[in-house]
């Protein structure tokens, strides 16, 4: 069975700090995706990134860096230099190969941006 | 570009009553998800659906059920509605064409209240 965990179920920083949310976890399948999604107070998911288990190369996009290590089965998020708008709930989740399979979510990880 | 559009965004019903959600995917998408968020926790899988035809079901109630129509929009049926049935529900669609799930895209989400 799949599962994911967010150890952090909250963290606050302050305005221009770097911040990094972990995620780690569990699967069966050599082929699976792993996703992060923000969920601001407004409610609805968006999607940030996707990663396949084949493609271990760490990405970047602006402010945001994830760092995928097969080897400790971790998918950690950075945010640099963080920014009131990122306060919001973050969710890492995993999705096993098939047809049609569903996203397995972590529990979350509630960040609040202090000015 | 189109997104998922769910509706009604609220709903507010009586216990023991029945609600009806509905979602309409991005066009040529042929995959749709049904995820139940209750409060402060993680969205959970219901059921999804590929070419109209049910592929996984989760934790979906037995008091629950959906369909995927010709058009490939999804409603989600809830009858004999309990307090703990109030939650955010989104549906989500990807492009799955049979193989590997891709990226799902959410929709904004319908809040459902049970007084």
């Amino acid at each position: 069975a799949q599962k994911v965990t967010q150890a952090q179920t909250e963290i606050s920083v302050v305005e221009k700090e770097d911040v990094t949310l972990d995620c780690v976890y569990e699967t069966r399948d050599t082929t699976y995706y792993l996703f992060w999604y923000k969920q601001p107070p407004s409610g609805e998911l968006v999607f940030l990134i996707r990663r396949n288990s084949f493609d271990e190369q760490n990405e970047i996009s602006g402010r945001y860096s994830w760092n995928f290590q097969k080897s400790t089965s971790s998918f950690n998020f950075t945010i640099t230099a963080s920014q009131v708008v990122d306060s919001a709930v973050y969710f890492c989740a995993l999705s096993e190969s098939g047809s049609a399979r569903q996203l397995t979510f972590g529990s979350g990880t509630q960040l609040t941006v202090l000015p | 570009a189109a997104g998922v559009i769910q509706s009604p965004r609220h709903l507010i019903k009586e216990k023991r009553e029945t609600a009806t959600l509905k979602c309409y995917p991005i066009p040529r998408h042929d995959t749709v998800y049904w995820y139940q968020q209750g409060p402060g926790q993680d969205p959970q899988f219901l059921i999804s659906f590929y070419e109209k035809m049910q592929s996984d079901k989760g934790s979906i109630p037995d008091r629950f059920s959906a369909q995927q129509f010709s058009d490939y929009h999804s409603e989600l049926n809830m009858s004999s509605l309990e307090l703990g049935d109030s939650a955010l529900y989104f549906c989500a669609s990807s492009l799955v064409g049979g193989r590997v799930a891709g990226e799902l895209f959410f929709g904004e989400g319908s809040r459902l209240t049970v007084l």
